[in-house]
């Protein structure tokens, strides 16, 4: 089967860095997508890898290792703002369809 | 700007009724998306459009239908809703041209079924 991996829930101090995994199991791979979601809003589009390797793009970075399965989203100089769930899917074919994961919901504390 | 929007933030309806749910974008895209998302369970693809009058099941297409008349607009239809239909609804599409072939997201309908 098809499946997405990652964690529940976690915590992290406001200035810090954080590294949210995403572990995957698909059959093809055409990109992983990272997605924000604040409480009771639309998913954002944040950040896109088809390539080994890191993206940066601001306080976010986005790491993938296709031979692995495996995505990090990395935030750094954390903010109350990036308090949020944070959605990592997984593009399987052509068709634009997306596999996601169950969300990864980041606590900021002060 | 990409623009989906829905045409309800928040819907109340009772067991039996048929519930329309609308998404609209203004920005020429072909593929449109219907999820829903549930509690730990993450946005599971109901039906997806990718031209007028064309439609293609989902992972849950159970109890639900769609409609593409109009290549602006995408609507799901709940038969005969219930209680276990109550969830976040989300629409997307995808921006022709787009660097990614990224999905924008419409503001969600959070349908509660009684």
């Amino acid at each position: 089967g098809q499946n997405i991996d990652q964690p529940t829930e976690m915590t992290a101090t406001e200035g810090a860095i954080v590294q949210i995994n995403c572990t995957y199991q698909t059959s093809g791979f055409n990109g992983l997508f990272w997605y924000q979601q604040h409480a009771g809003e639309a998913p954002t589009f944040l950040s896109y890898n088809v390539l080994d390797g890191l993206e940066e793009k601001g306080r976010f970075s986005s790491f993938l290792s296709r031979s692995k399965g495996y995505s990090y989203l990395l935030l750094k100089e954390l903010q109350m703002k990036d308090s949020a769930s944070y959605l990592c899917a997984v593009s399987s074919d052509s068709n634009y369809q997306l596999i996601w994961g169950a969300g990864t919901k980041l606590i900021i504390k002060p | 700007d990409v623009k989906v929007t829905q045409s309800s933030r928040y819907l109340v309806k009772r067991t039996g009724e048929k519930v329309f749910l609308e998404c609209v974008q203004d920005m020429d895209h072909e593929n449109m998306f219907w999820y829903r998302q549930d509690p730990g369970l993450g946005l599971r693809l109901i039906y997806f459009s990718y031209d007028v009058k064309m439609k293609e099941k989902g992972d849950i297409p159970e109890g639900y239908s769609v409609s593409r008349e109009k290549k602006e607009r995408f609507s799901l239809i709940l038969e005969s809703a219930s209680t276990n239909q109550t969830s976040m609804y989300l629409c997307a599409s995808i921006a022709p041209g787009s660097s990614y072939n990224e999905q924008f997201f419409g503001p969600g309908t959070r349908l509660t079924v009684l």
